[in-house]
């Protein structure tokens, strides 16, 4: 199974900051990651699939890049209603795998 | 737009199966692939398999000896069942679509249903 690793597991931060989360594949899935965006008491929502591509009605002020191993999601200018877990997630190869989550909580 | 429910019973007992469905609207479940995904409570999430509407599967190798998908094109749903289920399978399991194209994303996903296993 490929692994994801993110990093940090969890950060503080202010509104308006920017901020990246890191994900990390255990071996190359190319441009197959997916991120999402998590909610207490909701499902995820996806945010950016293949590595950069926003999904229809995500703010602009989401991003997403990289290939291979490493891939970055970075949020310009964080608004309130941004504080929630962040997961990544390969689609590169079957048993699909999710990272572990980053929380990004108000200073 | 696409709609997903999830729906079952919130608690089963050890060494019982497990069901629930997912019920699809605003759109035809004859398009997509369709996929069934759990997060244990306060953790992360954890990808259970895929199902198209012909019937053709992919599992998590993990789960695989315990889990069947299958679908009812003519109910529009798609449905779980894990057999022999243990505390470790308490979590929320939702319903998601998947991606188009080869592109194994899920959106949308349900709102998702807390499944406890406990006697």
């Amino acid at each position: 199974d490929i692994q994801m690793t993110q990093s940090p597991s969890s950060l503080s931060a202010s509104v308006g900051d920017r901020i990246t989360i890191t994900c990390r594949a255990s071996q190359s899935i190319r441009s197959y990651l997916n991120w999402y965006q998590q909610k207490p008491g909701n499902a995820p929502k996806l945010l950016i699939y293949a590595a950069s591509t926003l999904q229809s009605g995500v703010p602009s002020r989401f991003s997403g890049s990289g290939s291979g191993t490493d891939f970055t999601l970075t949020v310009s200018s964080l608004q309130p209603e941004d504080f929630a877990t962040y997961f990544c997630q390969q689609s590169y190869t079957m048993p699909l795998t999710f990272g572990g989550g980053t929380k990004v909580e108000i200073k | 737009q696409v709609q997903l429910q999830e729906s079952g019973p919130g608690l089963v007992k050890p060494s019982e199966t497990l069901s629930l469905t997912c019920s699809v609207s605003g759109d035809s479940i004859s398009t997509y692939y369709w996929s069934w995904i759990r997060q244990p409570p306060g953790k992360g999430l954890e990808w259970i398999g895929n199902i198209y509407y012909s019937g053709s599967t992919n599992y998590n190798p993990s789960l695989k000896s315990r889990v069947t998908i299958s679908v009812d094109t003519s109910k529009n749903q798609f449905s779980l069942k894990m057999s022999s289920v243990t505390a470790a399978d308490t979590a929320v399991y939702y319903c998601a679509r998947v991606g188009g194209g080869g592109n194994n994303w899920f959106d949308p996903w349900g709102q998702g249903t807390l499944v406890t296993v406990s006697s």
